[in-house]
């Protein structure tokens, strides 16, 4: 029972470069995300996807891009990585687009950009 | 911006005495409220949800209330054991704008319990 399987769990990378998260859900689920964690923050909604074929942005998306191709996986790409991306980047997913689910969420990525 | 706020920010206790948490939440547009275990090193796992005003949920010592029209959320936990040690973050989903399956988290209330 995998639910929301987030890799890699750590990566550096060096100003300029870009990298993609990978993220799969197993649970047939509707909506997936990708947040942020910063210190002395809440997370914070970067892109979101309600469907297979449809992405939207959230509170915090430049300098990133989402792709949903799938229903189960939501990959999360860094175009150009500078050191105000450095954060812990969670992947969630939950049954309803409606906000009235349980989000399940990966085990997080500890990026840090040099 | 939807802001939620939690308070406090941080708590100590000794093991076995009970504690309690708030969440506070526009009360405009409200959809449902959620509240999440997050736990050092780990991911967030969920606690509650919560959708209808006066929902009261309970999961062994742990307890939640849910206040939509004054826009407020309590999490109770019922003589605290060093293992409740966590960060307990709430979420607030709206119908408002955009996909309300959006939730706007609050920075969290780090629980530590001695023993």
């Amino acid at each position: 029972n995998a639910g929301v399987t987030q890799t890699p769990k750590f990566q550096v990378l060096k100003t300029g470069q870009s990298m993609t998260l990978q993220c799969a859900q197993d649970m047939n689920h509707e909506y997936m995300s990708w947040y942020r964690q910063d210190p002395g923050m809440g997370l914070r909604l970067i892109h979101y996807s309600v469907g297979a074929g449809i992405t939207d942005q959230g509170e915090v998306p430049n300098g990133y891009n989402v792709s949903r191709s799938t229903t189960e996986d939501f990959p999360l790409r860094l175009l150009s990585a500078a050191p105000s991306q450095t954060s812990v980047y969670f992947c969630a997913s939950s049954y309803s687009s409606l906000g009235d689910t349980e989000a399940f969420f990966g085990q997080g990525t500890r990026l840090t950009v040099v | 911006i939807l802001n939620v706020e939690q308070s406090p920010q941080s708590l100590h206790v000794q093991e076995g005495d009970s504690t309690n948490f708030t969440c506070s939440f526009p009360s405009s547009n409200f959809y449902a409220l959620h509240w999440y275990r997050w736990e050092t090193a780990k991911s967030p796992e969920a606690l509650f949800v919560m959708t209808l005003n006066g929902d009261e949920k309970k999961k062994g010592r742990i307890s939640a209330t849910l206040n939509t029209k004054e826009g407020y959320s309590y999490l109770y936990i019922k003589g605290s054991q060093p293992e409740d040690s966590a960060t307990y973050l709430c979420a607030f989903g709206s119908n408002y704008g955009g996909s309300q399956g959006n939730l706007i988290f609050g920075k969290g209330t780090k629980l530590s319990v001695k023993p």
